[in-house]
């Protein structure tokens, strides 16, 4: 079956650290990767996603890469803001039926 | 466009009482999710509709929730009888068929069972 693993939380950094939240998988087939991000009161939603292996995701300023050989589509971003503190997850999808696996989220608190 | 719509956004009640949650999902979307997220269990699927149509409900605790999607605007998920352990926060999503499309979730209804 589907898994996706994230690095344990909470992570803690203060504002402009470098940001890295492992993820890795396991799936049949070629799956989809995504980075939801959900902040306080609010409901999870895309940051980015990529397709296909070797496919970089980005948007504000968060990047990911699809290794299929390593299986993995860690987040990164090179310097962190308070605004970023919220839980992200993982999540991917390998069939059209719309439904996704998700990481157990990964809480990140920005100090300024 | 407007997003995934769910009501109320809060609910306190007894336990015991019937509860209804709401979700209007985005138009043109065929998959409809329920999701439940707690503190203690991370997110968890409840349920998911195709078309209107419930393709796994495994993911539904018991014989008090169901789920209905009477049309392809509207969806519910009702608890009754209410436990205090249902309190959580639910959340509704919809998204496209493909496997590289994501899902849009609603902002949530948090639902405390006294």
């Amino acid at each position: 079956g589907n898994s996706v693993t994230q690095m344990e939380g909470p992570v803690t950094l203060s504002e402009e650290a470098f940001l890295t939240i492992n993820c890795t998988y396991t799936a049949t087939g070629y799956p989809s990767l995504f980075w939801y991000v959900q902040y306080p009161g609010e409901g999870l939603q895309l940051l980015l996603k990529a397709t296909k292996a070797d496919d970089k995701g980005s948007n504000k300023g968060f990047e990911a890469t699809y290794r299929k050989e390593t299986t993995s589509f860690h987040l990164e971003k090179g310097s962190v803001q308070v605004s970023d503190s919220a839980v992200y997850f993982c999540a991917l999808s390998n069939t059209n039926a719309g439904k996704s696996t998700f990481g157990d989220g990964t809480t990140l608190t920005v100090k300024p | 466009d407007a997003g995934v719509i769910q009501s109320p956004r809060h609910e306190v009640t007894e336990m015991g009482q019937e509860v209804t949650l709401r979700c209007k999902p985005i138009s043109g979307h065929d998959y409809l999710f329920w999701y439940r997220q707690t503190m203690m269990r991370g997110l968890e699927l409840l349920i998911y509709f195709n078309n209107n149509v419930p393709i796994d409900d495994s993911g539904m605790p018991e014989d008090r929730f169901s789920a209905k999607m009477p049309n392809a605007s509207f969806s519910t998920l009702k608890i009754q009888p209410s436990e205090p352990r249902d309190s959580a926060v639910y959340f509704c999503a919809s998204s496209q068929t493909g496997r590289d499309q994501p899902q849009h979730f609603g902002d949530g209804t948090r639902l405390s069972i006294l």
